[in-house]
């Protein structure tokens, strides 16, 4: 079974815009990490984030946590083409390395 | 090349074969896993390995093999094919530290079991 669901499955801005995804998990954990997935190519690292963290930013990523509310957003500002792809949630509820995925959001910023 | 390589890249094999797929990292990461990714369910674990010969099932286990006689190599054999076994496999590698490990992802082996 799925720890996080992300919402939403797809998603389909122009460049310039902000993208905003959304990840809900059922366990608590100790972090929840973004990966993303160009089409054909294996996952890429984005961002960590542990549980007593509620705020984290790298370049244009800026990724929440809420504990509270078992739910963490992904917002990638001034969108590129570039960042066209899925964008997976995982979780670490066991605290020994292994991560559990969501289904993912499909992104797509059009020129 | 260094990081984490997977071969074959593409494979299209039958029912009841045995087929095994490579993984091999550089990194000397302590960690290594298997997944499967199907259209509809994400990323699912299937095996995983916190060290040389020390394995350990993940969520969909059933019909895969795993070893684990070297750090840097952890195949995955299915024994006997089975068309349900059609997906694409990723490998991934971690090193646990500072209480958190991200991982790092090979570019997948796309398997058709026809």
């Amino acid at each position: 079974s799925q720890q996080g669901e992300e919402d939403p499955q797809a998603l389909s801005i122009q460049e310039g815009e902000n993208a905003t995804m959304n990840c809900s998990y059922k366990t608590s954990i100790n972090n929840l990490q973004w990966y993303r997935q160009n089409s054909g190519r294996g996952l890429v690292h984005l961002i960590l984030i542990r549980s007593n963290e509620r705020e984290k930013h790298s370049g244009r990523l800026r990724v929440t946590l809420d504990t509270s509310k078992k739910s963490s957003s992904l917002l990638i500002t001034a969108s590129r083409a570039a960042d066209t792809a899925s964008y997976f949630c995982a979780t670490d509820a066991s605290g020994y390395s292994t991560l559990t995925f969501g289904k993912g959001t499909m992104l797509l910023v059009s020129p | 090349d260094a990081g984490i390589t997977q071969s074959p890249r593409y494979k299209i094999t039958e029912t009841g074969r045995q087929v095994t797929l490579m993984c091999h990292q550089t990194w000397s990461h302590s960690y290594m896993f298997w997944y499967r990714q199907d259209l509809g369910h994400g990323l699912r674990l299937i095996y995983y390995s916190a060290a040389a010969d020390i394995t350990d099932k993940g969520e969909v286990p059933d019909g895969y093999v795993v070893s684990r006689s070297k750090t840097e190599n952890f195949p995955l054999t299915l024994e006997s094919a089975t068309r349900s076994q059609t997906s694409v496999y990723f490998c991934a590698s971690s090193e646990f530290l500072a209480g958190v490990a991200e991982q790092f992802f090979g570019p997948g082996t796309r398997l058709t079991v026809l």
